[in-house]
């Protein structure tokens, strides 16, 4: 089954800067989902974008999927503090389950 | 709207002690339910879903097991609990395919440390 796998797995920037996280997986997808998990709590489903979109925005997101090369990469724009959290992908294969990745800890320095 | 709530949300428990984790699904019905532990540092892994009552598919094979006693509640047991089933657990759930998008809403989480 696939497997989201992000890349770079830590990453510390000043707030109001730009994050990029990239994601990616081995087998044919239906849908890709970012999700964001703040310490030691549930995650939060973020954006999904489907096997036909190219890019995706929601407010200060931007999510772009490329499935000639099996990636995709989330945009979070002049980011703040309360973005500091873990950023994981998630692929959707054809069993319609979720397979996520390790995750990508993000630290947003005030 | 649709909550979902899980519980205890920490506990210690002695090596071979049992283990009963709970999750209610509100304001939808017929959801798909799914338990995940992560470990810590590590992505989460599917350990049973269930599409309906009574309904549990195990991903990996171990100690714990899962029941659906009531179409929106899920529960997470083991009768002798291992050092390493410490960990992050989440309860979540989806709704059915026909709802499109397999979106997966995840519960607050319940930090189990084995002693």
């Amino acid at each position: 089954s696939q497997q989201g796998e992000e890349d770079p797995q830590a990453l510390s920037i000043q707030e109001g800067e730009n994050a990029t996280m990239n994601c990616s997986y081995k087998t044919s997808i239906n849908n890709l989902q970012w999700y964001r998990q703040n310490s030691g709590r549930g995650l939060v489903h973020l954006i999904l974008i489907r096997s036909n979109e190219r890019e995706k925005h929601s407010g200060r997101l931007r999510v772009t999927l490329d499935t000639s090369k099996k990636s995709s990469s989330l945009l979070i724009t002049a980011s703040r503090a309360a973005d500091t959290a873990s950023y994981f992908c998630a692929t959707v294969g054809g069993n319609n389950r979720l397979a996520f990745g390790k995750g990508n800890q993000v630290v947003v320095i005030p | 709207s649709q909550t979902i709530h899980q519980w205890p949300a920490t506990l210690v428990q002695p090596v071979g002690s049992p283990l009963s984790l709970e999750c209610t699904v509100e304001g939808t019905s017929n959801p798909n339910l799914y338990w995940y532990r992560q470990a810590a540092g590590r992505g989460l892994q599917l350990l049973f879903y269930s599409v309906g009552i009574g309904q549990i598919s195990s991903e990996v094979p171990q100690n714990l097991s899962a029941s659906r006693p009531q179409d929106r509640q899920f529960i997470l047991s083991s009768k002798k609990l291992l050092l390493s089933d410490s960990g992050f657990y989440l309860c979540a759930w989806s709704g059915g395919y026909r709802q499109g998008g397999n979106t997966i809403y995840f519960g607050e989480g319940s930090w189990l440390t084995v002693v």
